[in-house]
């Protein structure tokens, strides 16, 4: 069975500091898809960023980079210079193939604060 | 353009009532889902349909019924409600096996 682990329940940083988010997922799966979603306190969930299992460059999209190690099955997700606007609760996802769907494994989520 | 939306945003019952939640995407996608979070922000999966063909049960009480009238649509009805009933439902959609995109999601709170 699919498992995504985010040890980190709450983080508190202050702005403009660099924050890391851990994300560990366990899958018998040799294609999977990883993902980050992002739901701030109105309580959408925005979709971050998603990376397959063959690619393990790393991304930069602004302040936001992502880290993915397949050898410590690790997706691991970096604010740089954190924002009050970063504030939300983050969750990474393992996504398992099931006939033509595919549905998310959600880790339980981390809850950022970021004080001004 | 909103994406993926839901109606209600907010649903307040008592227990034993019977309620629906609809969804609509106007993405194009095929594949539209329901997940329930819980209290403690917990995320987990529902139902899955492609193409109005239900292809995820993920050991809902029957009390629970999806409906897809269309590829655009997927609305959920329950029955009985109970209190444990009582969490945000989120609606999503995406293509086939590409990246799920959620609606606004549906705060039900049951008396």
């Amino acid at each position: 069975a699919q498992k995504v682990t985010q040890a980190q329940t709450e983080i508190s940083v202050v702005e403009k500091e660099d924050v890391t988010l851990d994300c560990v997922y366990e899958t018998r799966d040799t294609t999977y898809y990883l993902f980050w979603y992002k739901q701030p306190p109105s309580g959408e969930l925005v979709f971050l960023i998603r990376r397959n299992s063959f690619d393990e460059q790393n991304e930069i999209s602004g302040r936001y980079s992502w880290n993915f190690q397949k050898s410590t099955s690790s997706f691991n997700f970096t604010i740089t210079a954190s924002q009050v606007v970063d504030s939300a609760v983050y969750f990474c996802a393992l996504s398992e193939p099931t006939g033509a769907n595919s549905k998310l494994t959600f880790g339980k989520g981390i809850t950022l604060s970021v004080r001004p | 353009d909103t994406a993926v939306s839901q109606t209600p945003k907010y649903l307040v019952t008592q227990m034993g009532n019977d309620k629906s939640i609809k969804c609509e995407q106007n993405l194009g996608h095929d594949t539209m889902y329901w997940y329930k979070q819980d209290s403690k922000k917990f995320l987990k999966i529902m139902f899955s349909y492609n193409n109005k063909e239900l292809i995820i049960n993920e050991t809902v009480p029957n009390r629970f019924s999806p409906k897809s009238p269309d590829k655009a649509h997927l609305n959920l009805h329950i029955n009985s409600l109970e209190l444990g009933d009582s969490a945000v439902y989120f609606c999503a959609s995406s293509r086939q096996r590409d990246t799920q995109y959620f609606g606004p999601g549906t705060r039900l709170t049951v008396l």
